[in-house]
């Protein structure tokens, strides 16, 4: 089975420019998450969404949105970037989010998108 | 203080060595544990869930003390594909969404 599948690899930006991710998520996961991960950092959490929803936001701006379509593939927007938003973009692929009814959460990471914003 | 707290290293180590790292989390809500390994400008790969009871897989043991919110793994037999930055991961279902929370990574370095 194909795993989590991003596009593009890598990205060059410049500051002020929008730019937008793409994910397709493990085939019969439903929820895709966003992670961004910048040098020397573990990923910190952006966006979840399940059934295309959003069901849970990090501490991130306005300027970062998705979306997540009826074949659950998702989309990460960055408007206005700036120099600090150069990272690794991870998605994160589950089959549900946990909780009672739910597994116990984990996670599988596609390849990333490396934005770099000069 | 950071929700996830690694020990950064390098731990340099030899071949067929023993290694443990620590990892602690202040959210005592945190519900599910994982380690994950992150190969040099590659993604996270889920390495292995903690739980309670411990748990070993290969040359791989992972415990949990929920009661000191900390978190442990252990890998026996270290071999140069070993080599890489290990992630300690708290999953927080807050209702509606699973946030994963990572530490920043400890970095494994396995020599001859």
């Amino acid at each position: 089975d194909a795993g989590v599948t991003q596009s593009p690899t890598h990205l060059i930006k410049t500051r002020g420019q929008h730019v937008t991710l793409r994910c397709s998520p493990i085939s019969g996961h439903k929820s895709v998450s966003w992670y961004q991960q910048v040098l020397g950092q573990g990923p910190q959490f952006i966006f979840q969404y399940y059934e295309k929803e959003e069901r849970g936001r990090g501490n991130f701006p306005d300027r970062f949105s998705a979306r997540q379509f009826p074949n659950y593939s998702s989309e990460l927007n960055v408007n206005a970037l700036l120099l600090g938003d150069s990272a690794l973009y991870l998605c994160a692929s589950s089959r549900m989010t946990s909780g009672i009814a739910g597994g116990r959460g984990e996670q599988y990471f596609g390849p990333g998108t490396r934005l770099t914003v000069t | 203080r950071k929700e996830v707290e690694q020990d950064p290293g390098p731990f340099n180590v030899p071949e067929g060595a023993t290694v443990a790292f620590n990892c602690t989390y202040s959210n005592s809500a945190s519900q599910s544990f994982f380690w994950y390994r992150q190969d040099c400008r590659k993604e996270p790969k889920l390495l292995m869930s903690v739980y309670s009871s411990g748990n070993e897989d290969g040359r791989f043991t992972a415990q949990l003390n929920r009661a000191s919110q900390y978190i442990s793994l252990l890998i026996r037999d270290s071999k140069l594909s070993d080599s890489a930055t290990y992630l300690c991961v708290v999953n927080l279902y807050t209702g509606t969404a699973s946030k994963l929370t990572f530490g920043t990574g400890t970095r494994l370095q396995v020599t001859l």
